[in-house]
């Protein structure tokens, strides 16, 4: 089985940094994926985290504790454009992935 | 590069029509899945091919659904007769087999084909 926990909804101001926090558990664990879903479009792959700490790619930065089945996606310097969902998804040996509801985020001006 | 891509982008049908929705993967992918979100849930994994042989089946919810990846390139995906419950909107995604069982293959996806049947 699979359990994933992120908040449902989160909101920030235009400029400002989030953390979007998950914790998981699952079995056959191999790294987690952070998803980036606008309404009524495609999951868009951010960024996939195998070993622990922290990964940086421009203004998105995720980190992983597989010991904790801990994992944050922070967003810096804010844009309207990043107002989205966010899917914390943990990545298994069968390859299947399966997905929670996902964190919405609202930036606001 | 291409990405994934799929069509149509949507489709209207009647209860007890048929409808084939397709799926074109990334070049050189021989990871192919479906998945469906119906209106307000979570995206749900329907099934797996590698190549032309399908690795997991396990999430297609009953025989009215009929997925084929003749030749190990593009998926098709028949759903005959459509029920109202089938209408949402279907993602198809692919990824390259890196063969690493100590990771799992990033997955990137099509823009979906929204089905609404009435």
């Amino acid at each position: 089985g699979q359990n994933i926990d992120q908040p449902t909804e989160m909101t920030a101001t235009e400029g400002a940094i989030v953390q979007i926090n998950c914790t998981y558990q699952t079995s056959g664990f191999n790294g987690l994926f952070w998803y980036q879903q606008h309404a009524g479009e495609a999951p868009t792959f951010l960024s996939y985290n195998v070993l622990d700490g922290l990964e940086e790619k421009g203004r998105f930065s995720s980190f992983l504790s597989r010991s904790k089945g801990y994992s944050y996606l922070l967003l810096k310097e804010l844009q309207m454009k990043d107002s989205a969902s966010y899917l914390c998804v943990p990545g298994r040996n069968t390859d299947k992935l399966i997905f929670g509801t996902g964190t919405r985020l609202q930036v606001f001006p | 590069e291409a990405g994934v891509t799929q069509f149509p982008s949507h489709s209207v049908i009647e209860k007890g029509q048929t409808v084939t929705l397709r799926c074109d993967p990334i070049s050189g992918h021989d990871n192919l899945y479906w998945y469906r979100r119906v209106m307000g849930k979570e995206i749900k994994f329907l099934l797996h091919f590698v190549k032309e042989s399908k690795q997991d089946e396990s999430g297609m919810p009953n025989n009215r659904f009929l997925a084929e990846r003749t030749g190990g390139t593009y998926s098709t995906l028949k759903v005959q007769p459509a029920e109202l419950e089938d209408s949402g909107v279907y993602f198809c995604a692919s990824s390259q087999e890196v063969g690493e069982r100590s990771s799992t293959d990033t997955q990137y996806f099509g823009p979906g084909t929204r089905l609404t049947v009435l």
